[in-house]
Protein backbone atom coordinates (compact mmCIF):
# COMPACT_ATOMS: atom_id res chain seq x y z
CA UNK A 1 0.00 0.00 0.00
CA UNK A 2 1.31 3.67 -1.10
CA UNK A 3 1.96 5.40 2.52
CA UNK A 4 4.38 7.87 4.46
CA UNK A 5 6.65 5.29 6.52
CA UNK A 6 8.58 7.07 9.33
CA UNK A 7 11.89 5.72 11.09
CA UNK A 8 12.04 4.78 13.49
CA UNK A 9 8.96 4.55 15.69
CA UNK A 10 11.50 5.87 18.85
CA UNK A 11 14.35 7.22 19.15
CA UNK A 12 16.75 8.56 21.87
CA UNK A 13 19.52 10.69 21.86
CA UNK A 14 22.16 12.01 24.15
CA UNK A 15 22.10 16.23 25.09
CA UNK A 16 23.75 17.71 22.38
CA UNK A 17 24.00 14.84 19.81
CA UNK A 18 23.47 14.93 16.59
CA UNK A 19 20.35 13.16 15.32
CA UNK A 20 18.41 12.26 12.25
CA UNK A 21 15.05 11.42 11.84
CA UNK A 22 13.71 10.13 8.33
CA UNK A 23 10.59 9.56 5.99
CA UNK A 24 9.73 8.37 2.89
CA UNK A 25 6.61 8.14 0.70
CA UNK A 26 5.45 5.91 -2.15
CA UNK A 27 2.73 8.46 -2.84
CA UNK A 28 4.80 10.33 -5.22
CA UNK A 29 3.45 13.68 -3.45
CA UNK A 30 4.71 16.60 -4.08
CA UNK A 31 4.96 18.53 -0.55
CA UNK A 32 6.46 17.03 2.91
CA UNK A 33 5.70 18.69 5.94
CA UNK A 34 7.95 18.12 9.08
CA UNK A 35 5.75 18.67 12.35
CA UNK A 36 6.80 18.92 15.73
CA UNK A 37 4.42 18.14 18.45
CA UNK A 38 4.74 18.10 22.28
CA UNK A 39 2.20 16.45 24.76
CA UNK A 40 -0.80 17.76 24.70
CA UNK A 41 -0.15 20.35 21.95
CA UNK A 42 -1.04 21.37 18.36
CA UNK A 43 1.06 19.87 15.72
CA UNK A 44 3.44 22.63 14.66
CA UNK A 45 4.93 23.27 11.58
CA UNK A 46 8.99 23.17 10.89
CA UNK A 47 9.22 23.48 7.21
CA UNK A 48 7.78 21.93 4.61
CA UNK A 49 9.30 21.44 0.97
CA UNK A 50 7.70 21.81 -2.46
CA UNK A 51 9.19 19.66 -4.60
CA UNK A 52 12.92 20.76 -4.09
CA UNK A 53 11.94 24.32 -2.68
CA UNK A 54 12.52 24.98 0.82
CA UNK A 55 10.01 27.01 3.07
CA UNK A 56 11.34 27.61 6.71
CA UNK A 57 9.25 28.60 9.37
CA UNK A 58 10.34 31.91 10.64
CA UNK A 59 10.09 30.54 14.87
CA UNK A 60 12.13 27.23 13.88
CA UNK A 61 14.96 27.47 15.32
CA UNK A 62 18.38 27.23 13.35
CA UNK A 63 19.29 23.68 15.37
CA UNK A 64 16.93 22.24 12.85
CA UNK A 65 17.42 21.33 9.26
CA UNK A 66 15.89 19.40 6.37
CA UNK A 67 16.99 17.77 3.77
CA UNK A 68 14.71 16.17 0.59
CA UNK A 69 17.12 14.35 -1.69
CA UNK A 70 14.97 13.20 -4.05
CA UNK A 71 10.81 12.68 -4.37
CA UNK A 72 10.42 9.99 -2.03
CA UNK A 73 12.30 10.79 1.11
CA UNK A 74 13.06 13.38 3.39
CA UNK A 75 14.86 13.87 6.40
CA UNK A 76 15.27 16.16 9.34
CA UNK A 77 18.35 16.44 11.45
CA UNK A 78 18.41 17.87 15.17
CA UNK A 79 22.03 19.08 15.16
CA UNK A 80 22.36 19.68 19.19
CA UNK A 81 19.34 18.01 20.69
CA UNK A 82 18.35 19.79 23.41
CA UNK A 83 15.90 18.49 26.17
CA UNK A 84 13.35 20.90 24.94
CA UNK A 85 13.54 18.95 22.05
CA UNK A 86 11.78 15.88 22.95
CA UNK A 87 8.52 15.86 21.19
CA UNK A 88 6.79 13.35 18.27
CA UNK A 89 7.84 14.41 15.14
CA UNK A 90 4.99 14.11 12.29
CA UNK A 91 5.76 13.87 8.64
CA UNK A 92 3.30 14.50 6.29
CA UNK A 93 2.61 14.83 2.20
CA UNK A 94 0.59 16.65 0.15
CA UNK A 95 -0.09 16.13 -3.19
CA UNK A 96 0.36 19.92 -4.55
CA UNK A 97 -0.60 21.50 -1.66
CA UNK A 98 -3.22 23.06 -2.75
CA UNK A 99 -6.17 24.33 -0.26
CA UNK A 100 -8.61 21.51 -1.27
CA UNK A 101 -5.91 19.06 0.01
CA UNK A 102 -5.94 16.96 2.70
CA UNK A 103 -2.29 15.85 4.45
CA UNK A 104 -0.92 12.09 4.89
CA UNK A 105 0.70 11.82 7.97
CA UNK A 106 3.06 8.93 8.84
CA UNK A 107 2.95 7.09 11.75
CA UNK A 108 5.31 9.55 13.46
CA UNK A 109 8.88 9.26 15.75
CA UNK A 110 8.83 10.02 19.04
CA UNK A 111 12.13 11.45 20.26
CA UNK A 112 13.42 11.09 23.54
CA UNK A 113 16.45 13.33 24.79
CA UNK A 114 18.51 12.11 27.84
CA UNK B 1 -2.44 32.31 11.55
CA UNK B 2 -3.00 29.24 14.04
CA UNK B 3 -6.63 29.06 14.26
CA UNK B 4 -8.45 29.09 17.59
CA UNK B 5 -10.46 26.22 18.91
CA UNK B 6 -12.81 25.94 21.51
CA UNK B 7 -13.80 24.33 23.92
CA UNK B 8 -10.66 23.15 25.40
CA UNK B 9 -11.95 19.85 26.89
CA UNK B 10 -15.21 18.20 26.66
CA UNK B 11 -16.32 14.93 28.71
CA UNK B 12 -19.44 13.55 27.69
CA UNK B 13 -21.37 9.92 28.02
CA UNK B 14 -22.01 7.52 25.04
CA UNK B 15 -24.92 8.96 23.22
CA UNK B 16 -24.09 12.58 24.04
CA UNK B 17 -23.71 15.35 21.42
CA UNK B 18 -20.71 18.15 21.41
CA UNK B 19 -20.08 21.04 18.92
CA UNK B 20 -16.72 22.29 18.37
CA UNK B 21 -15.53 25.37 17.31
CA UNK B 22 -12.81 26.63 15.25
CA UNK B 23 -12.50 30.48 14.41
CA UNK B 24 -9.66 32.28 12.61
CA UNK B 25 -8.77 36.38 12.17
CA UNK B 26 -7.82 35.20 8.71
CA UNK B 27 -9.64 34.45 5.19
CA UNK B 28 -9.95 30.56 5.66
CA UNK B 29 -9.21 29.03 2.33
CA UNK B 30 -10.31 25.54 3.41
CA UNK B 31 -10.60 24.07 6.67
CA UNK B 32 -9.44 20.76 7.90
CA UNK B 33 -11.14 18.33 11.04
CA UNK B 34 -8.57 15.74 12.13
CA UNK B 35 -8.73 13.24 15.13
CA UNK B 36 -5.92 12.12 17.36
CA UNK B 37 -5.57 9.57 19.48
CA UNK B 38 -2.71 9.23 22.07
CA UNK B 39 0.62 8.58 20.50
CA UNK B 40 -1.10 7.97 17.41
CA UNK B 41 -0.88 10.20 13.58
CA UNK B 42 -3.48 12.45 13.27
CA UNK B 43 -6.34 10.80 11.32
CA UNK B 44 -8.24 12.44 8.60
CA UNK B 45 -11.92 13.23 9.08
CA UNK B 46 -12.71 16.17 6.62
CA UNK B 47 -11.94 18.86 4.48
CA UNK B 48 -14.61 21.87 4.48
CA UNK B 49 -14.04 24.20 1.01
CA UNK B 50 -16.77 27.22 0.61
CA UNK B 51 -18.68 28.80 3.15
CA UNK B 52 -22.11 27.01 3.62
CA UNK B 53 -20.83 23.58 2.80
CA UNK B 54 -21.86 20.99 5.32
CA UNK B 55 -20.07 17.21 5.77
CA UNK B 56 -20.77 13.99 7.62
CA UNK B 57 -18.22 11.51 8.51
CA UNK B 58 -20.58 9.19 10.37
CA UNK B 59 -21.94 10.94 12.80
CA UNK B 60 -19.63 13.46 12.61
CA UNK B 61 -20.32 16.51 10.64
CA UNK B 62 -19.45 20.26 10.27
CA UNK B 63 -20.12 23.56 8.53
CA UNK B 64 -18.05 25.85 7.44
CA UNK B 65 -19.50 29.52 7.74
CA UNK B 66 -16.96 31.36 5.03
CA UNK B 67 -18.24 34.98 6.30
CA UNK B 68 -17.23 34.47 9.98
CA UNK B 69 -14.57 32.80 9.23
CA UNK B 70 -14.74 29.83 11.33
CA UNK B 71 -16.25 26.17 11.30
CA UNK B 72 -18.18 24.04 14.04
CA UNK B 73 -17.41 20.45 14.02
CA UNK B 74 -20.60 18.21 15.61
CA UNK B 75 -20.22 14.73 17.54
CA UNK B 76 -23.94 13.54 17.30
CA UNK B 77 -24.68 10.45 19.71
CA UNK B 78 -21.07 9.95 20.66
CA UNK B 79 -19.41 6.74 20.94
CA UNK B 80 -16.49 5.73 23.18
CA UNK B 81 -14.71 5.49 19.86
CA UNK B 82 -14.91 9.39 19.32
CA UNK B 83 -12.79 9.87 22.53
CA UNK B 84 -9.36 11.50 21.15
CA UNK B 85 -8.08 15.43 20.11
CA UNK B 86 -9.71 16.79 18.16
CA UNK B 87 -7.67 19.53 15.32
CA UNK B 88 -9.14 21.89 13.31
CA UNK B 89 -7.00 23.32 10.52
CA UNK B 90 -6.76 26.22 8.24
CA UNK B 91 -4.78 26.18 4.95
CA UNK B 92 -2.98 29.24 4.35
CA UNK B 93 -0.84 30.37 1.47
CA UNK B 94 2.85 29.99 1.48
CA UNK B 95 5.38 30.35 -1.43
CA UNK B 96 3.96 28.01 -3.67
CA UNK B 97 1.14 25.82 -1.77
CA UNK B 98 -1.02 25.77 1.13
CA UNK B 99 0.74 24.87 4.36
CA UNK B 100 -1.88 23.74 6.88
CA UNK B 101 -1.76 25.14 10.23
CA UNK B 102 -3.79 23.75 13.14
CA UNK B 103 -5.37 25.09 16.07
CA UNK B 104 -4.38 23.71 19.90
CA UNK B 105 -7.34 20.86 19.63
CA UNK B 106 -10.03 19.73 21.54
CA UNK B 107 -9.64 16.55 24.07
CA UNK B 108 -12.90 14.41 24.07
CA UNK B 109 -13.55 12.19 25.89
CA UNK B 110 -16.39 10.03 25.71
CA UNK B 111 -17.41 7.68 29.25
CA UNK B 112 -19.95 4.97 28.73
Amino acid sequence: DAMVIQNPRYQVTQFGKPVTLSCSQTLNHNVMYWYQQKSSQAPKLLFHYYDKDFNNEADTPDNFQSRRPNTSFCFLDIRSPGLGDAAMYLCATSITGAANEKLFFGSGTQLSVL
Amino acid sequence: QQPVQSPQAVILREGEDAVINCSSSKALYSVHWYRQKHGEAPVFLMILLKGGEQKGHDKISASFNEKKQQSSLYLTASQLSYSGTYFCGTRVPSSNDYKLSFGAGTTVTVRA
